[in-house]
């Protein structure tokens, strides 16, 4: 089976601008997480998607939002960037059952903040 | 709210010896405990996990410890090898649909030659 996938890889962005991030999880997996990754706070956990609904939510401003295909794709959207959103996001896929799947990380994309 | 706490933060031993990373959780509830391995510029993947039913598992080098009633649990490599440099993380979840996985910060390990 392919990987977990997402796009794009690098990404650099201004402040104020939007951006959009993809995740394409393993096929079957109908769970999607997202994880802020910064040298100083290790996984910050931002949401999770199964069946096209949030069903987790880590504590992160309205500025971060997503959303779920039916396809079981994800993408994550952050408005009105700031310098510290500046950061690696992972995505996880999981076949969906609980959280005690094992959980397949993704390369992540890597986002620049100017 | 739930925590997990990671410790140390980074780790240097010599090649051969053995590393121990600890890890303590909140959540009393949670009842499952993954390990990923992060090598620099790639993605964490899971090394070996442990559920609450059990005190211990091992896996080669690897092991993991668990104690629910002082609710910590221990990553132990033995006959440590260059290729175990990396950073891992510790995580704990309940075994709920609703439930989300809490990571520890990360331990950086390196290991001298």
């Amino acid at each position: 089976k392919a990987g977990v996938t997402q796009t794009p890889r690098y990404l650099i962005k201004t402040r104020g601008q939007q951006v959009t991030l993809s995740c394409s999880p393993i096929s079957g997996h109908r769970s999607v997480s997202w994880y802020q990754q910064t040298p100083g706070q290790g996984l910050q956990f931002l949401f999770e998607y199964f069946s096209e609904t949030q069903r987790n939510k880590g504590n992160f401003p309205g500025r971060f939002s997503g959303r779920q295909f039916s396809n079981s794709r994800s993408e994550m959207n952050v408005s009105t960037l700031e310098l510290g959103d500046s950061a690696l996001y992972l995505c996880a896929s999981s076949p969906g059952s609980g959280s005690t799947d094992t959980q397949y990380f993704g390369p992540g994309t890597r986002l620049t903040v100017l | 709210g739930e925590n997990v706490e990671q410790h140390p933060s980074t780790l240097s031993v010599q090649e051969g010896d053995s590393a121990v990373i600890k890890c303590t959780y909140s959540d009393s509830a949670s009842n499952y405990f993954p390990w990923y391995k992060q090598e620099l510029g790639k993605r964490p993947q899971l090394i070996i996990d442990i559920r609450s039913n059990v005190g211990e598992k091992k896996d080669q080098r690897i092991a993991v410890t668990l104690n629910k009633t002082a609710k910590h649990f221990s990553l132990h490599i033995t006959e440590t090898q260059p290729e175990d440099s990396a950073v891992y993380f510790c995580a704990a979840s309940r075994s709920s649909s609703a439930s989300k996985i809490i990571f520890g910060s990360g331990t950086r390990l390196s290991i001298r030659p």
